[in-house]
């Protein structure tokens, strides 16, 4: 089945860490996106790709890093100098030749400890 | 001002009701127009996909998108407890989904 694998679903990390969370999709989607979702609000969006080798920043993107170097991956790296980390991280996927919108991945609970 | 606006709710509605979830937005270049609901603790899901004003329709789901007054709309017909959930609005324009913070709805049986 087609679809977005995220990895790991629970991560702990210490202060001053880095961290990179996996995102694989074999939909054959051009576009990836990261967003983080905090408790009881929307999903805000750290980075996007439009097409391999190529990313731009969201509105969130400050103590994060991202890299699309093939186009069923999309690794995102929580930096030490993210002050609040801790939140709900989503990847999804996207292609304008389907009518499907953005399919989404289930997500990675990150937390500092 | 954010780009999109949704009330939060929570939205709490007796089993069988028609359930109204609303957004609005400032950004007159989005083209594409999504609702998904999402459960405690998953990844969202998509219910509705649609990139032009008026109505689309899927088995209880409708979708209305009314671009002069860029508001959308999805209203939900006899509501199920397991239509609890929280519903996100979100608009598209070059690749670049943007969400709305999502209404909480109960249906309480």
């Amino acid at each position: 089945d087609g679809g977005i694998t995220q990895s790991p679903k629970y991560l702990f990390r210490k202060e001053g860490q880095n961290v990179t969370l996996s995102c694989e999709q074999n939909l054959n989607h051009d576009a990836m996106y990261w967003y983080r979702q905090d408790p009881g609000q929307g999903l805000r969006l750290i980075y996007y790709s439009q097409i391999v080798n190529d990313f731009q920043k969201g509105d969130i993107a400050e103590g994060y890093s991202v890299s699309r170097e093939k186009k069923e991956s999309f690794p995102l790296t929580v930096t030490s100098a993210q002050k609040n980390p801790t939140a709900f991280y989503l990847c999804a996927s996207s292609s304008r030749d389907s009518n499907y919108g953005y399919t989404f991945g289930s997500g990675t609970r990150l937390t500092v400890v | 001002q954010k780009e999109v606006e949704q009330d939060p709710g929570p939205l709490s509605v007796p089993e069988g009701a028609i359930v109204s979830l609303n957004c609005t937005y400032s950004n007159s270049a989005f083209q594409y127009f999504m609702w998904y609901r999402q459960y405690s603790r998953k990844g969202p899901e998509l219910l509705m996909y649609t990139y032009s004003s008026g109505n689309k329709e899927d088995g209880r789901f409708t979708a209305q998108v009314d671009k002069s007054s860029k508001y959308i709309s999805l209203f939900i017909r006899d509501s199920q407890p397991s239509d609890s959930a929280t519903y996100l609005c979100g608009m598209d324009s070059s690749y670049k989904l943007i969400f709305g913070s999502g209404t909480r709805l109960l249906v309480r049986p």
